[in-house]
């Protein structure tokens, strides 16, 4: 079946490096995406959205790419902080599901060594 | 303003127990969804609420889980007659949209 899927299950990066974060998808139905960031012992929080008719979307430190042709999703995040330290997953929504549910990928866990 | 929120935050069980778990979404928000996360484990989907439409129930594992909403607000996940393998953190989501907001989830420990 169509799913989610990450390149990387882990991550290592420098602080004040650039961290780049990969995801697939193979539904070419679905039409939004979201990453969120997880903390340890937290649940997931939003981090940044985009549509389909995008294929680039900054926000603070965040820029998430989007390339409909290979299904390729990624976020990144620049100079990165300890504070970054998190499992981040992309989302992905197919349009005409009659929902708007959501399904997960697996999950990059992202560590910052100071 | 007030986010999500889910009680109890742990909970240990004895096998063969039944337990509750609950979640305050946020208010005006239609959309209501359970998940569970295993150690260094995605999300898998458990069951999703919207509105007054019946709930979509695929992703629950057994016929030992099962949920409800209430008013279209408060919601309460039930696991009866716990299982080990029950033992993962439950989140709860809520959305307006497609944007979901969590909440901090409740570990769960089948002994």
């Amino acid at each position: 079946g169509e799913s989610v899927g990450l390149h990387l299950p882990t991550l290592s990066v420098q602080e004040g490096d650039n961290s780049i974060i990969n995801c697939a998808y193979s539904n070419s139905a679905s039409d939004y995406f979201i990453w969120y960031k997880q903390e340890s012992g937290k649940g997931p929080q939003f981090i940044i959205d985009i549509r389909s008719n995008m294929d680039k979307r900054q926000g603070q430190r965040v820029t998430v790419l989007l390339n409909k042709t290979v299904k390729h999703l990624s976020l990144q995040i620049a100079a990165t902080q300890p504070g970054d330290s998190a499992v981040y997953f992309c989302a992905e929504c197919p349009s005409g599901a009659g929902s708007y549910q959501l399904t997960f990928g697996k999950g990059t866990k992202l560590s910052v060594i100071p | 303003g007030a986010g999500v929120s889910q009680s109890p935050s742990n909970k240990v069980t004895e096998k063969g127990k039944d337990v509750e778990l609950r979640c305050d979404p946020i208010s005006g928000h239609t959309a209501l969804y359970w998940y569970r996360q295993s150690l260094g484990q995605g999300l898998e989907f458990l069951i999703y609420f919207q509105g007054n439409s019946a709930p979509d129930k695929s992703g629950l594992p057994s016929d030992r889980f099962s949920a409800e909403r209430t008013g279209g607000s408060v919601s309460t996940l039930t696991i009866q007659r716990t299982q080990q393998e029950d033992s993962a953190v439950y989140l709860c989501a809520s959305s307006p949209f497609y944007e979901q907001y969590f909440g901090p989830g409740t570990r769960l420990t089948v002994t």
